[in-house]
């Protein structure tokens, strides 16, 4: 079973560009979760995506949205780039009941720097 | 979801248990404990999660004490490998895949 898929691995952008990273989640998953990793913040959630509608968000500018198709991958958008925008990003699929929650799991993670 | 307080690093020898405590003490009476660890470079890594019963999987155990304020996640025989940050996190059973991350624990396993 492959796990969550992660695209492109590696990315540089100049500041006041924008960037689109995509995640596929493991087959069957339909909760799809982005988060961002920085040495100073930390792992921080991002937003979540569940069958194609926005569940939950995080504190985070309005330069950052996402987006999740039918087939529940899910792409995310950062607009404008800034220089405290490189950071790891991480994307994360679960299998969501309406009962309870599963683990998440997670991708190897995009590592964007801008410059 | 409540708040963790983690020792920020631990060590421990090679082959012998490694104890990790979390400090959960506003946890409320819906909201589970779980354990995820990021081996450097890595996405984090689901290792086990509880409500009030102790837990066990192949790869660690989870101590929940009876108020539930705290807990311990258990590798019995740490390994290398093992070498990572462990996180513990509280979340409510239908907090959706919404995971919030404190600083965790930097685990070092020594040979």
């Amino acid at each position: 079973k492959a796990g969550v898929t992660q695209t492109p691995r590696y990315l540089i952008k100049t500041r006041g560009q924008q960037v689109t990273l995509s995640c596929s989640p493991i087959s069957g998953h339909r909760s799809v979760s982005w988060y961002q990793q920085t040495p100073g913040q930390g792992l921080q959630f991002l937003f979540e995506y569940f069958s194609e509608t926005q569940r939950n968000k995080g504190n985070f500018p309005g330069r950052f949205s996402g987006r999740q198709f039918s087939n529940s991958r899910s792409e995310m958008n950062v607009s404008t780039l800034e220089l405290g925008d490189s950071a790891l990003y991480l994307c994360a699929s679960s299998l969501l009941s309406s009962q309870m929650n599963t683990e998440a799991f997670f991708g190897q993670g995009t590592r964007l720097t801008v410059v | 979801d409540a708040k963790t307080t983690q020792p920020p690093s631990m060590d421990c020898a090679e082959g012998r248990a490694a104890n990790l405590p979390c400090n959960h003490s506003t946890i409320s009476g819906n909201e589970y404990v779980y354990w995820y660890r990021q081996i450097h470079s890595q996405g984090p890594q689901y290792i086990i999660h509880g409500l009030k019963n102790n837990e066990t999987n192949e790869m660690a155990s989870l101590i929940i004490t009876e108020d539930r304020k705290s807990s311990t996640l258990i590798l019995p025989h740490a390994t290398l490998r093992d070498t990572a940050v462990y996180y513990c996190i509280v979340r409510r059973y239908n907090a959706g895949n919404m995971l919030t991350f404190g600083g965790g624990t930097r685990l070092m396993v020594k040979p």
